[in-house]
C-alpha cells in the first residue's frame, strides 16, 4: 500500500508569491492533516479536511488555506509569502473514524527568500 | 487549552543501554497520548499511542511507554538502544474535538544520539 505522498519535497520562493502544496493520502483515508514545523515553533496543526470539508483549524493567519478534492487529495496554499513561513510542511493522512492515528509524509520543505 | 512538554532537547546514550525519554502534559480530560520518530528527512512515524486501558503501552522497534495520570507523563522506554534509533522524538496530545475528531499538539521534541 502506498504511503503518504508530497509534492514538490523542495522549492524556492521569494517574499510575496504564492505557493501551493499537494497531499495525496493512503488510499482509503478520508482525513488529512496539515503541519508546520520549524526549528523556532516547532510542529504546528495548520488544518484538517474530512470528506472536502475543513474540519479543525489551528492559529494560522488566513493567507494559510487548504482544500480536498472527492479523491481526498489535499492541497495547501500559502499567499503573500514571507521569511517566516521557511519550514518543512507535513501532510498526513488517516482512516475514517472518530479517535485515529496519523500517517505522515516527508514533507515539502518550503524556503523564503 | 493542552500543552506537551519534553524537558530533554537531547539525549545521548551509548548502543545497548536503556532509554527512557520524558513527556509531560496538561489536559482537563482524559488524553488521548502518542509517541512519533521522525528519522533525519523524513516523516514522523506514529510508535505508539494511549487511548485507555492498561497504562503500560507496547509499541513498534521495541518501544513502551507508562501512563501515569498522577504525574500527567507519558515517558517512552526502550531496554536496549540501536544506533538505528538515532532520531527526533515527539510526544503529543489529543484533544476531541466535535465530530469525533482531535486537535494533536506536539512537544518540541527530544534529539537522541546513539553512540556506538
Amino acid at each position: 500500500k502506498a504511503g503518504v505522498t508530497q509534492t514538490p519535497r523542495y522549492l524556492i520562493k521569494t517574499r510575496g508569491q504564492q505557493v501551493t502544496l499537494s497531499c495525496s493520502p493512503i488510499s482509503g483515508h478520508r482525513s488529512v492533516s496539515w503541519y508546520q514545523q520549524t526549528p523556532g515553533q516547532g510542529l504546528q496543526f495548520l488544518f484538517e479536511y474530512f470528506s472536502e470539508t475543513q474540519r479543525n483549524k489551528g492559529n494560522f493567519p488566513g493567507r494559510f488555506s487548504g482544500r480536498q478534492f472527492s479523491n481526498s487529495r489535499s492541497e495547501m496554499n500559502v499567499s503573500t509569502l514571507e521569511l517566516g513561513d521557511s519550514a518543512l510542511y507535513l501532510c498526513a493522512s488517516s482512516p475514517r473514524g472518530g479517535i485515529w492515528e496519523l500517517f505522515f509524509g516527508e514533507g515539502s520543505r518550503l524556503t523564503v527568500l | 487549552a493542552q500543552s506537551v512538554t519534553q524537558p530533554d532537547i537531547h539525549i545521548t546514550v551509548s548502543e545497548g543501554a536503556s532509554l527512557e525519554l520524558r513527556c509531560n502534559y496538561s489536559y482537563g480530560a482524559t488524553p488521548y497520548l502518542f509517541w512519533y520518530v521522525q528519522s533525519p528527512g523524513q516523516g514522523l512515524q506514529l510508535l505508539l499511542k494511549y487511548f485507555s486501558g492498561d497504562t503500560l503501552v507496547q509499541g513498534i522497534k521495541g518501544f513502551e511507554a507508562e501512563f501515569k495520570r498522577s504525574q500527567s507523563s507519558f515517558n517512552l522506554r526502550k531496554p536496549s538502544v540501536h544506533w538505528s534509533d538515532a532520531a527526533e522524538y515527539f510526544c503529543a496530545v489529543g484533544a476531541e474535538c466535535s465530530g469525533g475528531s482531535y486537535i494533536p499538539t506536539f512537544g518540541r521534541g527530544t534529539s537522541l544520539i546513539v553512540h556506538p
